[in-house]
């Protein structure tokens, strides 16, 4: 159950796309296609954008997307717009019906 | 709408005990895995538990098994997390949620957190 590796931060500016790398193992990330993103802004609970790897909840933006392969994720943010600036989750279901998530990758927005 | 009010933090001493409460509405609660995930301050977020529909399975982060129990009421459409033997790590913000869809795949609405402080 060791935590996901996600970079600490990740940074660019208004309009620009940034891309969060989220990596497992086999025991997680690479056997199941059931990665989930969180986005969480300072102080609030997080916030569901990305769930089964690449499928968005309704009401959520479209700037947001994400893929798989192997053992890591990933989350692109295209478009950047300040209210980007938050922290993101990754998550991923794991052997034992556990889930973990990721170390968390800090979005700021130049 | 789906709503997720947590209860029942506050301070304790290390190796004492609480009753986490989770209470639901907006939704029929019985069709749903439910979750406890906490983050404590100024870190990330951890799975801690979760439980199936019926109660019939659940399922623990490895640092808190034997220590603490999920269990739900779903004819009061309540889930708790009875904590025992706490540690000064445990102190965190602890997050009901809820699965998006009805299967067990990820945590599509969350509550407001309660603050459970661990210290003597």
């Amino acid at each position: 159950q060791s935590a996901l590796t996600q970079p600490a931060s990740v940074s660019g500016s208004p309009g620009q796309s940034i891309t969060i790398f989220c990596t497992g193992t086999s025991s997680d990330v690479g056997n199941y296609d059931l990665v989930s993103w969180y986005q969480q802004h300072p102080g609030k609970a997080p916030k569901l954008i990305i769930y089964e790897v690449n499928k968005r909840p309704s009401g959520v933006s479209d700037h947001f997307s994400g893929s798989k392969s192997g053992n890591t994720a990933s989350l692109t943010i295209s478009g950047l717009q300040p209210e980007d600036e938050a922290d993101y989750y990754c998550c991923s279901f794991a052997d034992s019906d556990t889930f973990v998530f990721g170390t968390g990758a800090k979005v700021t927005v130049l | 709408e789906v709503q997720l009010v947590e209860s029942g933090g506050g301070l304790v001493q290390p190796g004492g005990s609480l009753r986490l409460s989770c209470a639901a509405s907006g939704f029929t609660f019985p069709r749903f895995w439910m979750t406890w995930v906490r983050q404590a301050p100024g870190k990330g977020l951890e799975w801690v538990a979760n439980i199936k529909q019926d109660g019939s399975a659940e399922y623990y982060v490895d640092s808190v098994k034997g220590r603490f129990t999920i269990s739900r009421d779903n004819a009061k459409a309540s889930m708790y997390l009875q904590m025992t033997s706490l540690r000064v790590d445990d102190t965190a913000v602890y997050y009901c949620a809820r699965s998006k869809v009805t299967g067990n795949s990820d945590f599509g609405y969350w509550g407001q957190g309660t603050l459970v402080t661990v210290s003597s």
